[in-house]
């Protein structure tokens, strides 16, 4: 089955940091992709990992190890417009016919405090 | 340029009536896909489509839902006999194939079945 597991809600003080992480048991596997989801608008993309190792970009970070089916989000400098649901998706397949359609984890509902 | 749009932004419906919610992705994307998102829940999976066809509908939930995209651009998905369990928020998607990672989301129709 299709099983994606991050934390429902997590709560952080502004300009800290914070990681959110993310586990996965999926079918097929061709890459992982955090979202970010303000409440009553679309998810927007932040990152995509599809080999092992940390990806950096500006505040935001993603760590993915296909092994151990993990990956974890590090959002640094916490700023209050940060407060937002943060979604992990695996994607299934990849071109050539095959599915390319994301499995959504429920998402982590982050609150960041002054 | 444009990002992806849906119509209506909200639509009200009663019981056993039937719907039709239409996307319209970013132009030159050859892949969109369709998503439900409950409250609290992250987007699930219901068809995607690759050119004019649907690569993937494993996610449809059952014979009342259906999509179609016969120009291999706006794409309407439409529900039958509607039921107040498929209350939801419906999103649309766009990418590109082969190049592009991420998948751009338009800011979905949220559907009330009364």
């Amino acid at each position: 089955g299709q099983n994606i597991d991050q934390p429902t809600e997590m709560t952080a003080t502004e300009g800290a940091i914070v990681q959110i992480n993310c586990t996965y048991q999926t079918s097929g596997f061709n890459g992982l992709f955090w979202y970010q989801q303000h409440a009553g608008e679309a998810p927007t993309f932040l990152s995509y990992n599809v080999l092992d190792g940390l990806e950096e970009k500006g505040r935001f970070s993603s760590f993915l190890s296909r092994s151990k089916g993990y990956s974890y989000l590090l959002l640094k400098e916490l700023q209050m417009k940060d407060s937002a649901s943060y979604l992990c998706a695996v994607r299934d397949g990849w071109g050539g016919g095959a599915t390319n359609k994301l499995i959504f984890g429920t998402g982590t509902l982050l609150a960041v405090q002054p | 340029g444009a990002g992806v749009s849906q119509t209506p932004s909200n639509k009200v419906t009663e019981k056993g009536k039937y719907v039709e919610l239409r996307c319209d992705p970013i132009s030159g994307h050859t892949a969109l896909y369709w998503y439900r998102q409950s409250l609290g829940q992250g987007p699930e999976f219901l068809i995607y489509f690759q050119g004019t066809g649907a690569a993937d509908d494993s996610g449809l939930p059952n014979d009342r839902f259906f999509a179609v995209r016969p120009e291999g651009s706006v794409s309407t998905l439409k529900i039958q006999r509607t039921e107040r369990g498929d209350s939801a928020v419906y999103l649309c998607a766009s990418s590109l194939m082969s190049v592009e990672n991420e998948q751009f989301f338009g800011p979905g129709t949220r559907l009330t079945v009364l």
